[in-house]
């Protein structure tokens, strides 16, 4: 199986307070992303990252922050949490930006994150 | 920007029945790849099937295979001899640059 791991795998948290996602790849892949599911809208893409310290925004991306210090390490921070940002949280990997590469993206287990 | 819908919030097929899942795209773009991904309870996501745009050849992977209609811009997905390990949500996917998902259908299995 590929290897991406993504932590915490659940988090509560404080309306107000910062919260920060982890992904970590072990593929030296050069794409990584993060992306939110909710129902009855897919996942929708927040950051995405194209090398140490490259980042851009995606259609979702008010709110959070990302940084890429290392090729294997993807952090998305949310600064100051609300109930809008309750979701469940996907880092993907890709070799390509188009995903067409390794078939595909390959994405870690997701991150639930519930905002209270 | 590019969509993708899936038209069927919800479907439910007989265990050992074929069943289609369908998908719509907007692009105008005339190279890109689409992807079925399916999704269980364990959250984790997984690659069903991947076609190329250019091909006209529509991709098979063992039980699944799709019906690519590009003048339509449509992706159906259809699961031969359904099993009870098929239920689950199932994303359609376009990518160009980004990936991008639709909303997802559920499918589930009757014994």
């Amino acid at each position: 199986d590929a290897g991406i791991t993504q932590s915490p795998r659940h988090k509560v948290t404080e309306t107000g307070t910062p919260v920060t996602l982890r992904c970590h790849q072990t593929e030296n892949h050069r794409y990584m992303y993060w992306y939110r599911q909710d129902p009855g809208h897919g996942l929708r893409l927040i950051h995405y990252s194209y090398g140490v310290k490259d980042t851009d925004k995606g259609e979702v991306s008010d709110g959070y922050s990302v940084s890429r210090s290392k090729t294997e390490d993807f952090l998305l921070t949310l600064e100051s949490a609300t109930s809008s940002q309750t979701s469940v949280y996907f880092c993907a990997i890709s070799e390509d930006r188009s995903g067409i590469a390794n078939y595909g993206y390959t994405f870690g287990s997701g991150t639930r994150l519930t905002v209270v | 920007a590019q969509t993708v819908t899936q038209s069927q919030p919800e479907m439910s097929v007989q265990e050992a029945e074929t069943v289609t899942l369908s998908c719509t795209y907007d692009t105008s773009e005339s190279d890109y790849y689409l992807f079925w991904y399916k999704q269980p309870p364990s959250r984790q996501m997984i690659l069903v099937i991947r076609q190329e745009a250019y091909k006209q050849q529509n991709a098979t992977e063992n039980r699944f295979s799709v019906n690519f209609q590009k003048a339509a811009k449509s992706f159906s997905l259809k699961i031969s001899d359904s099993q009870l390990g098929d239920a689950a949500m199932y994303f359609c996917a376009y990518s160009n640059n980004d990936m991008r998902f639709g909303a997802g259908t559920r499918l589930t299995v009757k014994p």
